[in-house]
């Protein structure tokens, strides 16, 4: 089965750039998706097909996926960006993968 | 604006069963794929079903197969997930999601309902 790879937690202070990436055997061949988890709500999508933004999602947001990295990058970061972010992709043999996710803390 | 509000979920014994729902609005319900996603307490999100958008075409994790499954009622906008024999291990929320399927290249989950709380446990 398909294993996607993120960081438990990334710290980053209000105004510089998060970075969150997601591992996996070239995942560059992939779709790549990432996904918005606040406390005690749903989540949101904020990347699909590696770079493209729901309409909504604020231009700060952005992904790129090369080899066996995708990654997400939050910049200009702002407490309201404090949550759980989880990558997925689908693979004709695991069908819809998450990543474990991971927990960005604003310092 | 979609909305996608989840409901039926509670407390059931292990073994027992239990009836989801998903009532769909502000979009073409029938158009789209429909999925369950679920995330155990404290863990991280778990792809359950997906259903395409006639019924006709149904998939699971290996985890649920022969235990859950996914239906919908395009007439009444709802999509549904029965499941039996529930264990301990199903404990999670449950969210309706509408699913964009691009045929042998990708899926994404577009739009979440607030999920519906499931607990098993005697």
């Amino acid at each position: 089965s398909y294993v996607l790879t993120q960081p438990p937690s990334v710290s980053v202070a209000p105004g510089q750039t998060a970075r969150i990436t997601c591992g996996g055997n070239n995942i560059g061949s992939k779709s790549v998706h990432w996904y918005q988890q606040k406390p005690g709500q749903a989540p949101v999508l904020v990347v699909y097909d590696d770079s493209d933004r729901p309409s909504g999602i604020p231009e700060r947001f952005s992904g790129s996926n090369s080899g066996n990295t995708a990654t997400l990058t939050i910049s200009w970061v702002e407490a309201g960006d404090e949550a759980d972010y989880y990558c997925q992709v689908w693979d004709s043999s695991s069908d819809v993968v998450f990543g474990g996710g991971t927990k960005l803390t604003v310092l | 604006e979609v909305q996608l509000v989840e409901s039926g979920g509670g407390l059931v014994q292990p073994g027992g069963s239990l009836r989801l729902s998903c009532a769909a609005s502000g979009f073409t319900f029938s158009g789209y794929w429909m999925s369950w996603v679920r995330q155990a307490p404290g863990k991280g999100l778990e792809w359950v079903a997906n259903i395409m958008q006639d019924g006709g075409g149904k998939f699971y994790v290996d985890s649920v197969k022969g235990r859950f499954t996914i239906s919908r009622d395009n007439a009444k906008k709802s999509l549904y997930l029965q499941m039996n024999s529930l264990r301990a291990e199903d404990t999670a929320v449950y969210y309706c999601a509408r699913l964009v399927n691009v045929p042998t290249a990708t899926e994404y989950f577009q739009h979440w309902g607030q999920g519906t709380l499931v607990t098993v446990s005697s």
